[in-house]
Formats: C-alpha cells, structure tokens, sequence
C-alpha cells in the first residue's frame, strides 16, 4: 500500500504570493492532519480534517487555510507568505479520527519564502 | 494545558551501548502518549504508543518505554544502539481526548558513536 505522498517536496516563493500544498493520504484514510516544523517552534499542529470537515484548528492566523475532497486529498494554502512561513509542512493521514489512532506522515513539503 | 518536555536536546552513545532519551509529561487526565522518529529528509514514524493497556510499551526496532505516573515520565530506552538509530526522536501527547492533534515535545537528537 503506497505512504502518504506530498506534492511538491521543494517550494520557493517570495513575500506576499500565496502557495498551496498537496497531501494524498494512504488509500481507505479518511482523517488528514497537517504540521509545521521549524527549527525555533519545533512540531506544531495546524489543523486535521476528517470526512471534508474541519475537525481541530491549531494557534495559526486565518491566513493558513485547508481544505478535504471527497477523496480525502487535502489541500492547505497560506495566503500572503511571510519570511516567518518558511518551514518543513507535514502532512499525516489516519484510518479514522480519534486519539489512539496512528497518524503516518508523509515526507513532507519544504517551503522557503524569500 | 496538556505538554511533554524533552529533557536532553541532543543525547549521544557509543554503538551497542543502552540508549535512555527522556520524556516528562503534564495531563490533567490519562494521557495518550506516543514516541516519533525522524530521519534525515524522511517523515515522522511511529516507535510505540501508550494508551493505558500496559505501563511498559514496546515498540519497533527494540525500543521500549515505560509510563510512570509517579514521576509523570514516559522515558525511551533501548538495550544496545545501533548507527541505524541515529535520528530525531519526538515524544508526543494528545491534549484533548478524542482528537487527532498531536502535542510534540522539542525533539532529541540521537548520536551514535562507532
């Protein structure tokens, strides 16, 4: 069974333009959660979405946005890059929603804003 | 609010000497409590998880850790390191039951010495 895949893996972008990131979870997953990993914050969750709803949020400005399709591909976009964005963007995936299930992370989308 | 802390930033050990990578965790509840691994440009795998079946988790690649509540530890150990165990490691709580996100401590990097 294929892993969580991440598209693109590198991104590079200026202040003020806009990206959007892609995750496909592993196949029959219906829970995505995505992460920002910088090297001052550490881990830190942004928001996971179950069935195309958002279920959690984490403490991230509106302008970090997702989205989940019926196939469970998920999208997160931020909007007006700030040099603060730069960051390696986890995504994870799980069967079903719930505390003690295993999240299994892709390989991550490295954004450097410039 | 709920948190793990990461005693060690950086913990190194010479190859087939015991590995001991510290964990304490606050919860106003029985927490969920998992153990990450990170490799170089790789995603986040899972080592083992706690989730109230059994103080002493085991888990992959002979990694262990033992939930104490006494102390509010959940500490990693492993009889004898291997070079192939030199990575980021994460221990991680869930805060809110029933959810999907994930609380990461600040990570411990592991150096293995030949």
């Amino acid at each position: 069974k294929a892993g969580v895949t991440q598209t693109p893996r590198y991104l590079i972008k200026t202040r003020g333009q806009q990206v959007t990131l892609s995750c496909s979870p592993i196949s029959g997953h219906r829970s995505v959660s995505w992460y920002q990993q910088t090297p001052g914050q550490g881990l830190q969750f942004l928001f996971e979405y179950f069935s195309e709803t958002q279920r959690n949020k984490g403490n991230f400005p509106g302008r970090f946005s997702g989205r989940q399709f019926s196939n469970s591909r998920s999208e997160m976009n931020v909007s007006t890059l700030e040099l603060g964005d730069s960051a390696l963007y986890l995504c994870a995936s799980s069967a079903l929603t719930g505390s003690n299930r295993e999240q299994f992370f892709g390989p991550g989308t490295r954004l450097t804003v410039l | 609010a709920q948190s793990v802390t990461q005693l060690d930033s950086h913990v190194s050990v010479s190859e087939g000497t015991p590995v001991l990578l510290r964990c304490n965790y606050s919860s106003s509840y029985s927490p969920s409590l998992f153990w990450y691994v990170q490799h170089p440009n790789k995603g986040l795998q899972l080592l083992l998880k706690y989730t109230s079946a059994a103080t002493l988790v085991k888990g992959i690649n002979g990694f262990e850790a033992e939930f104490k509540k006494s102390e509010t530890s959940f500490h990693l150990t492993k009889p004898s390191a291997h070079m192939s165990d030199a990575a980021e490691y994460f221990c991680v709580v869930i805060p809110i039951q029933g959810a999907q996100k994930l609380v990461f401590g600040q990570g411990t990097r592991l150096t293995i010495n030949p």
